[in-house]
Formats: structure tokens, C-alpha cells, sequence
């Protein structure tokens, strides 16, 4: 099983302030997948990213694929209230599976 | 627009008993997953789906069954219930393995006692 390892699991900071998450493994991934999930609900996919060295942004999210195409960061400028919840990564083994990181547990204080 | 639509929403289920997680999805797609999550754990894969009449074991498979009849239906069937089956349980579907979105219910949360 390739695994997911997401860092840090939990981050806590003001509301304004920057902050970066990641996501790594030891193993090649062809696209990696990032989602959030609030409390009470289902994960809600935010971006797609396939290509090694690949940055894509989604309004104040930056979100890039590391070369190698083994790990990714999300990058928050400016964090608010509303950024708050669980960041998973979530990559396609090759037997068909789709394997989540434990997550990235951001709450973003007012 | 459905989705992806679990039922039931909420279950206190006794030791021993038996149950099964419904999902149903009408977006037509191939692929399907059943996973669990347990706080501060992310999602465990359980059983996933490629197809009608195809399913395979996922990360934690002991404990649960799954079939296949249809595209849209996925039944997660739990057979004697143990308190470490208490969980919230996603079931998910996509178009394809690699590079789609998996789109996902709004969970069942079940508690063994």
C-alpha cells in the first residue's frame, strides 16, 4: 500500500495569516487529489494535479506537485473563518484503489 | 442534482446484530468505494468496486461484505457488529480510477454498543 503521509495534522492560526500543508509518500503518484471536509460532511474535491512541477490556484489556495510527482503542498494566503476543516490528499494506487493521507486539521480563528 | 445518496444517516446497532449501509449513485459511474473514518485517522479504504459484479478488498476489509448487482447500488453488509466497527462510513463513486473526482454521500455514522 503506497502511503500518504500529511503534515502538519493539525494547525491553528488567525484569521489573515498565511499558512502551507503537505502531503508526501516515498512512492510515484501519476495525479494526486486534494479535498476538504467539513464537519458532518463528505470530502468535496478541490484540485486535480498531474503533472510533476504543476501549480494551480484556486482564488487564495495555491496548490503544487513536487517534481517527482511523489508530494504536494497547499499553500492558504490570507486564511478566513470559512477555510476552516480537514485538507485530504488522496492519490490512485495501481490496483485500482483510491487512498486518502490522514489529513491536514486547519481551524483558522476570527 | 442526487449524487451520491447513503442511507441510513445514523444507527446505534447492538452487539452481534446485522445491518447494511445502503449507497446509490445516478451519475453512472464505474468506480465505487466504501471507506470508514475514525477521528484523527483520514478514510480507510473497505471495499471498492470497478464495476457491476466486480468488487475487491480494500485497506480493512474483515468484518464487512459488499455486492454489486447494479451500476447505481453499492450495500456495505456488516454481519455481527463489534464495537470497533463504530465508525463514520463514506461511500464514494467516480468515473474513473485516476485523475477524476470522487464524489462522495454524506456519510453514516454508526455506533456499536
Amino acid at each position: 500500500t503506497q502511503l500518504l503521509e500529511q503534515s502538519p495534522q493539525f494547525l491553528s492560526i488567525q484569521e489573515g495569516e498565511n499558512l502551507t500543508v503537505y502531503c508526501n509518500s516515498s512512492s510515484v503518484f501519476s495525479s494526486l487529489q486534494w479535498y476538504r471536509q467539513e464537519p458532518g460532511e463528505g470530502p468535496v474535491l478541490l484540485v486535480t494535479v498531474v503533472t510533476g512541477g504543476e501549480v494551480k490556484k484556486l482564488k487564495r489556495l495555491t496548490f503544487q506537485f513536487g517534481d517527482a510527482r511523489k508530494d504536494s503542498s497547499l499553500h492558504i494566503t490570507a486564511a478566513q473563518p470559512g477555510d476552516t476543516g480537514l485538507y485530504l490528499c488522496a492519490g490512485a494506487e495501481g490496483n485500482n484503489r483510491l487512498a486518502f493521507g490522514k489529513g491536514n486539521q486547519v481551524v483558522v480563528i476570527p | 442534482n442526487a449524487g451520491v445518496t447513503q442511507t441510513p444517516k445514523f444507527r446505534i446497532l447492538k452487539i452481534g446484530q446485522s445491518m447494511t449501509l445502503q449507497c446509490a449513485q445516478d451519475m453512472n459511474h464505474n468506480y465505487m468505494y466504501w471507506y470508514r473514518q475514525d477521528p484523527g485517522m483520514g478514510l480507510k479504504l473497505i471495499y471498492y468496486s470497478v464495476g457491476a459484479g466486480i468488487t475487491d478488498k480494500g485497506e480493512v476489509p474483515n468484518g464487512y461484505n459488499v455486492s454489486r448487482s447494479t451500476t447505481e447500488d453499492f450495500p456495505l453488509r456488516l454481519e455481527l457488529a463489534a464495537p470497533s466497527q463504530t465508525s463514520v462510513y463514506f461511500c464514494a463513486s467516480s468515473f474513473a480510477q485516476t485523475g477524476t473526482e470522487a464524489f462522495f454521500g454524506q456519510g453514516t455514522r454508526l455506533t456499536v454498543v
